[in-house]
């Protein structure tokens, strides 16, 4: 799976709009982009993923550059119990398979009131 | 709620113990995971079971046994543990044919090696 690269923390004012870069050059055709946070003492939790099109759903927005080397989750307005630990990842999917999850370091992000 | 429940939710044992750690599935999962994470380090995955069968093992020691007895359950059997294994203890589990395939994570096990 390819490497991600996030910033370590990142702060964000409550009800503002929260952008998680992702870096994530060497990514080949066939890898999807996956969002998971981790709340404090929690177990991670899915958020979203996409291929190359933008996605949204009622948690987020995934915005994935044209070339693929990079993308932005985006929380629309961020609130307090946004605060966590979000991943992004890259990898293969394919049906009538399980695949595994590769966690980097993730992004904290500390919302602010 | 995820629908994964994992039990207990704390534990402390001895290095001369033996205990097990159980995750419970309520989502027709075919798939099932355990992680470690440790202290400032990233999750890591140490086992994948398929349909119960296992297909993956991240060089975990043999101090870690897992079980899936059924598609619903796994477990996670402790013998001789080392202080350096104390850490959250996290159980997944997967719908592998959708194309989503989004894992859902228990609330996970602090386990304590004294």
């Amino acid at each position: 799976d390819a490497k991600t690269t996030q910033p370590p923390s990142m702060d964000c004012a409550e009800g503002r709009a929260a952008n998680l870069p992702c870096n994530h050059s060497t990514i080949s055709g066939n890898e999807y982009v996956y969002w998971y946070r981790q709340i404090h003492s929690q177990g991670p939790q899915y958020i979203i993923h996409g291929l190359k099109n933008n996605e949204t759903n009622e948690m987020a927005s995934l915005i994935i550059t044209e070339d693929r080397k990079s993308s932005t989750l985006i929380l629309p307005h961020a609130t307090l119990r946004d605060t966590a630990v979000y991943y992004c990842i890259v990898r293969v999917v394919s049906g009538g398979s399980n695949y595994k999850l590769t966690f980097g370091k993730g992004t904290l992000l500390t919302v602010n009131p | 709620e995820t629908g994964v429940t994992q039990t207990p939710r704390h534990l402390v044992m001895g290095m001369t113990n033996k205990k097990s750690l159980k995750c419970e599935q309520h989502l027709g999962h075919n798939a099932m995971y355990w992680y470690k994470q440790s202290a400032k380090k990233p999750l890591e995955l140490m086992f994948v079971y398929n349909f119960k069968e296992q297909t993956e093992n991240n060089s975990v020691p043999s101090r870690f046994s897992p079980e899936c007895p059924n598609s619903s359950h796994l477990f996670l059997h402790l013998h001789t543990l080392q202080p350096e294994d104390s850490a959250l203890y996290l159980c997944a589990s997967s719908q592998g044919e959708l194309l989503r395939n989004e894992q859902f994570f228990g609330p996970g096990t602090r386990l304590t090696v004294l």
